[in-house]
């Protein structure tokens, strides 16, 4: 199993650009996510996924949309690239919602300029 | 804003000594987990203590729970340089849906 996969790894954006990252899983997990992580403040939440159909947002959700049409991928996209989005970004999956762990993908380090 | 507050920020011990870290959080909660990052890295999993359990065991690594309280904590025994990385502690604020994460504890382990 590969896990969690996400695409690309690095990316450099202008302001007002949009763009989607991509993020993968084959572990048939029902529960998807998507953190953002900045220096000193932890992971915060910008929005989840309890199935395919299913999104809801989460603490951080301005500036995000995402879809979820297969149990598989859950992507996200950034409408018009600011500069405070500049981030690292995870995606990350579980079995379901609630007690599990949650299976984490490499990261997309994002810069905005 | 964060559920969960680490503390230490940061830590720094010489190899073969304990590490504590300890969290706080605000409301309630049904689970909290803790983290592991290395730098660059992806999060991984540790392990997941219950709001009905007060303690486990995952080989070096012992959590306390302390709902009363509000807090947990995770101490890592006979610590290694492979230990070096960033702690997060998650909670899931009662709902299950949203995983909430602290700032974490950046720890150094020494030769």
């Amino acid at each position: 199993n590969a896990g969690v996969t996400q695409t690309p790894k690095f990316q450099v954006l202008k302001t007002g650009q949009s763009m989607t990252l991509q993020c993968a899983q084959d572990m048939n997990h029902e529960y998807m996510s998507w953190y953002r992580q900045d220096p000193g403040m932890g992971l915060r939440l910008i929005h989840y996924s309890v199935g395919a159909g299913i999104t809801d947002q989460g603490e951080v959700p301005n500036g995000y949309n995402v879809s979820r049409s297969t149990t598989e991928d859950f992507p996200l996209r950034l409408l018009s690239a600011a500069p405070s989005q500049t981030s690292v970004y995870f995606c990350a999956s579980s079995y379901r919602a609630g007690a599990y762990e949650q299976y984490f993908g490499p990261g997309t380090r994002l810069t905005v300029t | 804003s964060q559920q969960g507050e680490e503390d230490p920020q940061a830590l720094s011990i010489q190899e073969g000594e304990n590490a504590t870290m300890n969290c706080s959080y605000k409301t309630s909660i049904n689970n909290l987990q803790w983290y592991r990052q290395n730098s660059g890295r992806g999060l991984v999993h540790l392990i997941l203590i219950r709001s009905n359990e007060r303690e486990k065991h995952s080989g070096r690594l012992r959590v306390t729970l302390d709902t009363s309280k509000k807090s947990s904590s995770l101490l890592i025994t006979a610590s290694r340089a492979a230990d070096t990385a960033s702690y997060f502690c998650a909670t899931d604020g009662g709902g299950g849906n949203k995983l909430t994460f602290g700032t974490g504890t950046q720890l150094k382990v020494e030769l």
